[in-house]
């Protein structure tokens, strides 16, 4: 089965610093990556997704970039605020099979 | 809409009694995903259900655990008899069958068995 690996567990940066999270798949057949955010005591969000035929997409201050080649894709934060700390989670399917397999999660901390 | 809801939100229980814990998906989604959050294996997988129908349980650990679906708007994941082991944060997460495969989340049942 698919296993997504996912790189810093914790960041620490300061305020108005950028923010870069990594993560590794498996099987190359998964064409669909979306990221989470979790804050304490609540369940994950969907902030940005990506597909496979699309190597970069922004949302405002987020941004997301596949390398399909390599099998990664990073999830980029610029101008930071204390609001995004939080634990954001990585994740990739395949077309038809709708399951998520997460990565282990990483523990973001902006530092005012 | 109110999005994904779960009952309870806590559940503290003893070793051995049956433990039942409730979602209520997004209207008009139609698949439905069973997730447990733990620090040492992180995000789940349990089961997921189309259009009411289980379509994968591989991730049950044990006969203890079973899912139901009854209806659209309802289903239950059922410990029968609950270790200490179980303790965990429950999700359950609904998403449409068209286009964007992103899920919305529950907030989650923490339960915790002593």
């Amino acid at each position: 089965g698919e296993n997504v690996e996912q790189h810093p567990s914790t960041l620490s940066v300061q305020e108005g610093d950028s923010a870069v999270i990594k993560c590794t798949y498996s099987d190359s057949a998964s064409n669909y990556f979306p990221w989470y955010k979790q804050e304490l005591g609540k369940g994950p969000q969907l902030i940005i997704d990506i597909r496979s035929n699309v190597g970069e997409k922004k949302d405002q201050r987020i941004a997301v970039t596949l390398n399909k080649t390599a099998k990664h894709f990073s999830l980029h934060i610029t101008e930071t605020q204390p609001e995004d700390s939080a634990v954001y989670f990585c994740a990739a399917s395949k077309g038809s099979a709708r399951q998520l397999t997460f990565g282990s999660g990483t523990q973001l901390t902006v530092l005012p | 809409d109110a999005g994904v809801i779960q009952s309870p939100r806590h559940e503290v229980t003893e070793m051995g009694q049956e433990v039942t814990l409730r979602c209520k998906p997004i209207s008009g989604h139609d698949y439905l995903f069973w997730y447990r959050q733990t620090m040492m294996r992180g995000l789940e997988l349990l089961i997921y259900f189309n259009n009411n129908v289980p379509i994968d349980d591989s991730g049950m650990p044990e006969d203890r655990f079973s899912a139901k679906m009854p209806n659209a708007s309802f289903s239950t994941l059922k410990i029968q008899p609950s270790e200490p082991r179980d303790s965990a944060v429950y999700f359950c997460a609904s998403s449409s069958g068209v286009g964007n495969y992103g899920y919305t989340f529950g907030s989650g049942t923490r339960l915790t068995v002593v």
